[in-house]
């Protein structure tokens, strides 16, 4: 049963610059939604994607955006890239909004 | 407000002992869960255990389990006969189910839990 899987597992950007970021979810799930977690601190949640479509976001600005493929697959983009970007991106998948999410091993994005 | 607060920035615990790492949470809601993960060095996420605002036990998974008291609005983690492999983040999350809420999980800012051999 293969878990949530990400790519790239690191990534180094300059400022200004484009990322985007990928993710499979968990066999069966059907939801994605991707987490920030700066060095020290929680995660903290970016948005959910869930049958193609951004369900709920969190206080992030329009420079994360994403998007969910037909096969529940996920990308996460950042455009104009910031040092403050750096961080840990996580996502996680779950069946449904309501269910346990389980997470990936995550994005190391380094902004310099 | 912070919605969950984890007051213990490091904890340390002798291996085969048992150990409490301390969670408080903020809600308006009726209906909320309550969710432990482990993060190891790696980075990954891991599931530990989990408790509905409705359960009238204390979940259990193993050597964890949540010691939930509603009232104080506290949900600490108990592991039991701590192993070397114990060693990693600790954070604990909330769910709100409300009105407006968007079933995201909001986590605390997590304990390092070191087990000594």
């Amino acid at each position: 049963d293969a878990g949530v899987t990400q790519s790239p597992t690191h990534l180094i950007k300059t400022r200004g610059q484009q990322v985007t970021l990928r993710c499979s979810p968990k066999s069966g799930h059907d939801t994605v939604s991707w987490y920030q977690q700066a060095l020290g601190q929680g995660p903290q949640f970016i948005f959910q994607y869930y049958e193609e479509e951004e369900r709920q976001r969190g206080n992030f600005p329009d420079r994360f955006s994403g998007h969910q493929f037909p096969n529940y697959s996920s990308e996460l983009n950042v455009n104009a890239l910031l040092l403050g970007d750096s961080a840990l991106y996580l996502c996680a998948s779950s069946l449904g909004v309501v269910d346990e999410q389980y997470f990936g091993p995550g994005t190391r994005l380094t902004v310099t | 407000a912070q919605k969950i607060t984890q007051t213990q920035p490091g904890m340390f615990v002798q291996e085969k002992e048992a150990v409490t790492l301390d969670c408080t949470y903020d809600t308006s809601d009726q209906s909320y869960g309550l969710f432990w993960y482990k993060q190891p060095s790696s980075g990954e996420m891991i599931f530990l255990i989990y408790q509905g605002s409705y359960d009238e036990q204390n979940a259990t998974e193993g050597r964890y389990s949540l010691n939930f008291q509603k009232a104080r609005k506290s949900a600490n983690l108990v592991i039991s006969a701590s192993q070397l492999g114990d060693s990693a983040m600790y954070f604990c999350a909330m769910r709100e189910s409300g009105r407006g809420s968007n079933y995201k999980l909001t986590f605390g800012k997590g304990t390092l839990l070191t087990v000594n051999p």
